[in-house]
Order: structure tokens, then sequence, then C-alpha cells
């Protein structure tokens, strides 16, 4: 268990639809960040944040958003689904902001769009 | 951000010492160089993080030139239950608190298979 928490674990939803995605960092990390994994684009980078702000975008959609709340806790809105957004979502968390930091990842979201 | 290359895939036996080298050419000087596993729909699990010469844990071992352009993991006397996709990373952001985040890319990762 690395101590990083995602809900839901599953989720089905249609095309044209809206979810949200929780995670909760583990105790005392400050960074959060969200990955994208599917079948035919692997582990992609989706954004950070560090203490409530924005540190680094990858590639992220215009259709997705991210934030991360007072209590460090990020939540992770897709919208307008399309099947293709299908995949398994992580959160992970580190202490710090850089690259010399250790990330632990959560078990993931797996989002079907139907 | 510097990019990674490790080979697709490796077989191994049980038993048997396995290393896994990632080329990584256009590593900035403040980049690190972590090694995650992942198993099948789990997320990726820290193995080692550094930054040069050699580290060393109770699972595995990394060995990094001086030139840091390469990495090895190297894992000792694997078993069945390593089978796994392994990553290679490094950092992409500066250093510090002040840094300007961490955009930690993966590859594709090397998928491997123990056999008994």
């Amino acid at each position: 268990d690395s101590g990083v928490t995602q809900t839901p674990k599953h989720l089905i939803t249609a095309t044209g639809q809206r979810v949200t995605l929780r995670c909760s960092p583990r105790s005392g990390d400050l960074s959060v960040y969200w990955y994208q994994q599917s079948l035919d684009q692997g582990l992609q980078f989706l954004i950070q944040y560090y203490n409530g702000e924005e540190r680094a975008k990858g590639n992220i959609l215009e259709r997705f958003s991210a934030q991360q709340f007072p209590d460090l806790h990020s939540e992770l809105n897709l919208s307008s689904l399309e099947l293709g957004d299908s995949a398994l979502y992580f959160c992970a968390s580190s202490v710090g902001q850089s690259s010399g930091n250790t990330i632990y990842f959560g078990e993931g979201s797996w989002l079907t769009v139907v | 951000l510097a990019k990674t290359t490790q080979p697709i895939s490796m077989d191994s036996y049980e038993g048997q010492e396995v290393n896994i080298t990632c080329s990584h050419n256009n590593i900035a000087t403040n980049d690190y160089i972590t090694w995650y596993q992942q198993f099948p729909s789990q997320g990726p699990r820290f193995i080692i993080q550094g930054y040069k010469t050699k580290v060393t844990n109770e699972v595995a071992s990394l060995f990094i030139p001086a030139d840091r352009k390469s990495s090895t993991l190297s894992l000792p006397r694997v078993s069945l239950s390593d089978t796994a996709v392994y990553y290679c990373l490094v950092g992409g952001g500066p250093g510090g608190v002040t840094g300007g985040g961490n955009k930690l890319t993966f590859g594709t990762g090397t998928q491997l298979k123990v056999e008994l």
C-alpha cells in the first residue's frame, strides 16, 4: 500500500458525460500528479500540483482539468468524454516537487467510456 | 526532457541476475534517474533512485557511469514474481523547493518475463 488513495476504483460512463476522479496523497506529501495509462499510449503525464498550485503540465487535454485543494487532496475532472478517454488514471504524490523526490502511485481509477 | 531508451522486453529464469540498461543521452545536470516496477492494472512502484555511481537497496542495485548517459538496473536472483514492466525515468525539473515542477515522463518500459 503506497498510501495514495484514489476513488472510485472503477467507473463506467457514457460518451459526452463528465466525471470526477479523486485522490488523497500520502500523509505529508505536498505534490500530486495525475497520469493516464491506456493500452496504446502507455503512461502519460497529465499534470502536477504542489501545495495547491499547478507546477507542471503534460499532455492534458483541454476537456480535462484538475485542482488541488487546501487539504491537499486533488480532483481530476474529465468532461465531454470520448471513447478514447477510456483508460486507467493514476494519481501519485511526493513530498516535494522536483525530480529528486520519490513519487508514490495509487492503484488507479479505471474509467470506461461506452 | 531527457528521453530514455530501454529494451522492450527481456526473458530470464528464476535465480538469475537480470540487468536492464537504459540510455538517457540528454540527461541534465540536475536530473535524477529513477526506476519503477509495474504489474498489470497496478500503479507503478518505486524501486530505486540514483544520481551517480552506484546505489543499492534491499531489492536492486543501480549503476550509473560517470557520464550519466546510461544506467543499469540490476535485480539479483529474480523470481517469478519479478515478472513486470520496468520503467527508467529521468527527472525533468530543476531541483529545490522553488523548482519548476517534475514532469516525470515514462517511456515504454521493459517487459521482464521470468520463467522457471
